[in-house]
């Protein structure tokens, strides 16, 4: 059983277009979020949500909606898609209180064209 | 804003060799946790260091916790092929006495092992 699950593995798509990852956890945990690496390795936390209720947005443009339906998922719209937004995109899971630990989905390789 | 220097960046030894990655800060963290990375693969958690000064090993890996819980290093021990890939060092924060588990990441080491 796969305990974070995102999809889809790959996304190409052309500038201006309007795309969605989603993601999956059945570890229990209470906190999500959405991290970006960049095509030099950097991982940077872009959201993380607690039980639903989003905590963190790390100044990311507002193209980029998190929605949380349940706190098992955590889907990201991006909007109006541009060239530098391509990266691969990983979810993340954790307990909530006092521990950081995060487990990682596979990753979304991102490339806009 | 809190940074982790990790270094060095890229690191390409032959098999049977011993290894040593940094990761360093001017900030405290609660915690320190040190990820392995494979091509396709997200990050996978090796361990997690809470206390200042706290050494653990993992078979070939020893991580250890600074004193002051602004820097920590991984030593590899005897480095196999099957060592090849991205380590990454994060530092977690509590916030407010609740922690969401934000993450800091270093810009990560890259480790090739030759046989």
């Amino acid at each position: 059983d796969t305990a974070v699950s995102q999809t889809p593995k790959y996304l190409v798509t052309q500038m201006g277009n309007d795309k969605s990852i989603k993601c999956e956890q059945n570890l229990g945990h209470d906190t999500m979020y959405w991290y970006k690496q960049d095509s030099k390795k950097f991982l940077k936390i872009m959201f993380s949500y607690n039980n639903k209720e989003l905590i963190i947005n790390e100044t990311v443009p507002n193209r980029f909606s998190p929605k949380s339906p349940d706190k098992a998922h955590l889907n990201l719209h991006i909007n109006s898609l541009e060239l530098g937004d391509s990266a691969v995109y990983f979810c993340a899971s954790s307990q909530g209180a006092g521990r950081a630990e995060a487990f990682f989905g596979q990753g979304t390789r991102l490339t806009v064209v | 804003t809190q940074l982790l220097e990790q270094s060095p960046q890229f690191l390409s030894i032959q098999e049977g060799e011993n290894l040593t990655v940094y990761c360093n800060s001017s900030s405290v963290f609660s915690s320190l946790q040190w990820y392995r990375q494979e091509p396709g693969e997200g990050p996978v958690l090796l361990v997690t260091v809470v206390t200042g000064g706290e050494v653990k090993k993992l078979k070939r890996l020893t991580f250890q916790f600074g004193d002051a819980r602004k820097d920590s290093s991984l030593h590899i021990t005897a480095a196999q092929p099957g060592d090849t890939g991205l380590y990454l060092c994060a530092g977690g924060l509590n916030a407010g006495g609740t922690s969401y588990g934000k993450l800091t990441f270093g810009q990560g080491t890259i480790l090739t092992v030759h046989p």
